[in-house]
């Protein structure tokens, strides 16, 4: 049981490339989040997904889109990466509502 | 929008003190309290968490109180230890939604 697992770990990325970020979760979960943690600022919600197929704004989508084409897997996008995308992006999964929140490991971005 | 206040951002204690964090929320309909502790270089973890129908919990050492009227929730550490040095983030929602609204956390240092 692997749990919550992001790939990759660490990428460097110049101005205005792109990139997708995988995240995958095996405990069968319904719902899925991607937020970036940057210094003194917690946790902010870029998107989220409540079930396969399915794709919802967060906090702060913009530069990034998503998608969910299968329950256990969520994409994250970065169409023209941008210097203030540098961050630490973090995959989290969710059975239910009202329920304890799964975290992947993380992954380090910078953008130059 | 809803927002969740935490303080202090920085607490040190001293080896063996008690160490307390606070949040305020503003979505009277939150009913789900959870906290998350993030080692340095970690993912965050769930730690403790409370539901408005208790106004306490207790695990080990560690604690978390509920005043709803009041619309604040606190974490109580005791008999802080070296391992207990991390960052710990607060969070509220409404058990049937899909979202937590985040704390912006509190780096808590022990002092040996």
């Amino acid at each position: 049981n692997a749990g919550v697992t992001q790939t990759p770990k660490f990428r460097v990325l110049k101005t205005g490339q792109s990139m997708t970020l995988l995240c995958a979760q095996d405990m069968n979960h319904e719902y899925m989040y991607w937020y970036r943690q940057d210094p003194g600022m917690g946790l902010r919600l870029i998107h989220y997904s409540v079930g396969e197929g399915t794709t919802a704004k967060g906090e702060v989508p913009d530069g990034y889109n998503v998608s969910r084409l299968k329950k256990q897997n969520f994409l994250l996008g970065l169409e023209s990466a941008a210097p203030s995308q540098t961050s630490v992006y973090f995959c989290a999964s969710q059975m239910g509502g009202g329920l304890e929140q799964f975290f992947g490991p993380g992954t380090r971005l910078t953008v130059l | 929008g809803e927002n969740v206040e935490q303080h202090p951002s920085t607490l040190s204690v001293q080896e063996g003190d008690s160490a307390v964090i606070k949040c305020t929320y503003s979505d009277s309909a939150s009913n789900y309290f959870p906290w998350y502790k993030q080692e340095l270089g970690k993912r965050p973890q769930l730690i403790i968490d409370i539901r408005s129908n208790v106004g306490e919990k207790k695990d080990q050492r560690i604690a978390v109180t509920l005043n709803k009227t009041a619309k604040h929730f606190s974490l109580h550490i005791t008999e802080t230890q070296p391992e207990d040095s991390a960052v710990y983030f607060c969070a509220a929602g409404e058990g049937s939604n899909y979202q937590l609204i985040w704390g912006a956390g509190t780096k808590l240092i022990i002092k040996p």
